[in-house]
């Protein structure tokens, strides 16, 4: 059972745009705490894509955005492409347990119809 | 360019040790927050454990405190996780990972490629 909730899974056809959702409660995202983004292409290691809640880092294209309200974050994919095909992860920090305690997601894998 | 290359995972009996090293390159070891973040098969990431830029500071995820410790060597660039008393559950890929925390939060902003830890008698 991970901190952050995510969909398992959503799908899109391509030039479609998706979202996907990442909740987390009073000790984490609703703490202030700033959500982090990855993208996992298969037999790959993830690489972050989202950074601050909202940034891209140089090289993510512009398709990809990040937004955060309250507990929850979203990460939006638009003019989906097939390489887009891929395991999405969102990341933050939770204050509730010792220590500089990082929480993921449960992970949401995207399928390009 | 930065580099991060895991090595010594393996195959281990429950109840066994094994020392993961991380060998870093393109950028300065020594100013950054250093993590391992593990991957079972099939499933989701989990943070596994931090280590401050001196070692002075180090956190655990609750399910391996006490068995894992994770190091580093700044003079030779390299991060370690000790790993005793290993069970079935810690099987999984691990990932060495660099912290980038600033005003934009805690994340990991670059990733090595794995090492496949397997538990198993």
């Amino acid at each position: 059972q991970s901190v952050l909730t995510q969909p398992p899974s959503v799908s899109g056809a391509p030039g479609q745009r998706v979202t996907i959702s990442c909740t987390g409660s009073s000790s984490n995202i609703g703490a202030g705490y700033d959500v982090h983004w990855y993208q996992q292409l298969p037999g790959t290691a993830p690489k972050l894509l989202i950074y601050g809640n909202s940034n891209r880092p140089s090289g993510v294209p512009d398709r990809f955005s990040g937004s955060k309200s309250g507990t929850s974050a979203s990460l939006a994919i638009t003019g989906l492409q097939a390489e887009d095909e891929a395991d999405y992860y969102c990341q933050s920090y939770d204050s509730s347990l010792s220590g500089p305690y990082v929480v993921f997601g449960g992970g949401t894998k995207l399928t390009v119809l | 360019e930065v580099q991060l290359v895991e090595s010594g995972g393996g195959l281990v009996q429950p109840g066994g040790s094994l020392r993961l090293s991380c060998a870093a390159s393109g950028f300065t070891f020594s100013s950054y927050w250093m993590s391992w973040v593990r991957q079972a098969p099939g499933k989701g990431l989990e943070w596994v454990a931090n280590i401050k830029q001196d070692g002075s500071e180090k956190y655990y995820v609750d399910s391996v405190k006490g068995r894992f410790t994770i190091s580093r060597d700044n003079a030779k660039n390299s991060l370690y996780l000790q790993m005793n008393s290993l069970r079935a559950e810690d099987t999984a890929v691990y990932y060495c990972a660099r912290v980038d925390y600033d005003s934009s939060g805690y994340r990991f902003d670059y990733w090595g490629q794995g090492t496949l830890v397997t538990v198993s008698s």
